[in-house]
Order: C-alpha cells, then structure tokens, then sequence
C-alpha cells in the first residue's frame, strides 16, 4: 500500500506567497526526503530530515517532521514562478532488511508571475 | 556530465515487441533503483540491486527482467509489451546499503517516457 500522501494535490499561489504541502506516512522511517520534478524531467532531491530532527531549513526550504503524527511539512517562502513544478515526499524506509525510498503522489504546485 | 543517464529518452513501440532500456551512473554508488510513473504521477518502485545483486522486486511481472552487468549499469527488459505498461520509467542510485541506513538522497535519470500502442 502506498505510504505517502501529499496534500493539497494541487495549489496554486502569487509569486512572493509562501507555499506549504503537507505528507503523512503510515510506517516508521529512517529519514524523510522532498523531492521535486519538473514537466518532463527527472526527480531532484531537495531537502532530507531523519527520523530524529524535527525541522530542517535549507534556503527557502522549510521542512517539518512530527514522527508522533507520521507527518512532515514542506514550506517554500516568497515563492518564485520558477518554483512551478510537482513536489514529492518520500518516506526512506527498512522492510525485509532491504533500504527503499516509497513515494507519495505529489503536490503540483503552480506559481503565478 | 549527467550522473544518471538512461537511454532512450522516448520509446514508441507495439504491443507485443521487447524493448530495453538502459541506465548507468557515474558516481560510484552501490544501490540503482527502477521507479515507474504512470500517468497519475505515482511513482512506484519497481527494482533495486545493490553490487549487481537483485534486492528488490516489488510484484513486478515476469515480463519485466532487469540486468545489471556492474554495478553501474542497470538495464531494463520488457518483454511482450501490453498498453498498461505505458508509462514514464526512472532510474536512479544511491550509496545506500541494502542494510545499511545512510542516511542519503537518490539521484534520478532524466526517465524514458514508453508509450506502448
């Protein structure tokens, strides 16, 4: 069964707002990643948080991570129309002794000039 | 120079037909993966070796063969495609361990986008 769940699906905002999509995971993680793909292309890792951190900032990168709750949250400030592509978390995860990376869906996310 | 490169980029092809496609990575990791994406954007892991050894098979069909020659080189075989198997497929690596937690990101290809007719 899938593991992550991004929300919003979708989310559209003003260049300068600030953008936040949310994931839940239902099993335990060794870390939590972010990923972003834009149209057409490949995934970029953005940010990791462990299992052990609870918030982690990198530029204009926020993430949350609240293992009580299986939840992580992602937050861009004063976005930028180049930051319009899809969004992913990905939960790192240990089943039979073997290490993988289980996505969500993804958030799409659309910013506006 | 692109650390995760797979080729082709665009595969039209039959129903029917075998096709491969094929991934290498140039940064020395132990661990590649292969991720479908279908057209709801879900990606699913398919595959994952660690040193040339199959890690990973998540209940893909038989159809679906990959090869590692080394442990840089992850090659993709379908045989008899079917329209389902239409879809965007990724490559990736990582330095993870299949017991260790590293701790680390995955590094993706650019994806072949199959479109089986």
């Amino acid at each position: 069964s899938q593991q992550g769940e991004e929300d919003p699906q979708a989310l559209s905002i003003q260049e300068g707002e600030n953008a936040t999509m949310n994931c839940s995971y239902k099993t335990s993680i060794n870390n939590l990643q972010w990923y972003r793909q834009n149209s057409g292309r490949g995934l970029v890792h953005l940010i990791l948080i462990r299992s052990n951190e609870r918030e982690k900032h990198s530029g204009r990168l926020r993430v949350t991570l609240d293992t009580s709750k299986k939840s992580s949250s992602l937050l861009i400030t004063a976005s930028r129309a180049a930051d319009t592509a899809s969004y992913f978390c990905a939960t790192d995860v240990t089943q039979g002794g073997s290490e993988k990376l289980v996505f969500g869906k993804g958030t799409k996310l659309t910013v506006n000039p | 120079d692109t650390a995760v490169s797979q080729t082709p980029k665009y595969l039209v092809t039959q129903m029917g037909n075998d096709k491969s496609i094929k991934c290498e990575q140039n940064l020395g990791h132990d661990t590649m993966y292969w991720y479908k994406q279908d057209s709801k954007k879900f990606l699913k892991i398919m595959f994952s070796y660690n040193n040339k050894e199959l890690i990973i098979n998540e209940t893909v069909p038989n159809r679906f063969s990959p090869k590692s020659p080394d442990k840089a080189h992850l090659n993709l075989h379908i045989n008899s495609l079917e329209l389902g198997d239409s879809a965007v497929y990724f490559c990736a690596s990582s330095p993870a361990g299949p017991i260790t937690t590293m701790n680390t990101e995955a590094f993706f290809g650019q994806g072949t986008r199959l479109t089986v007719v």
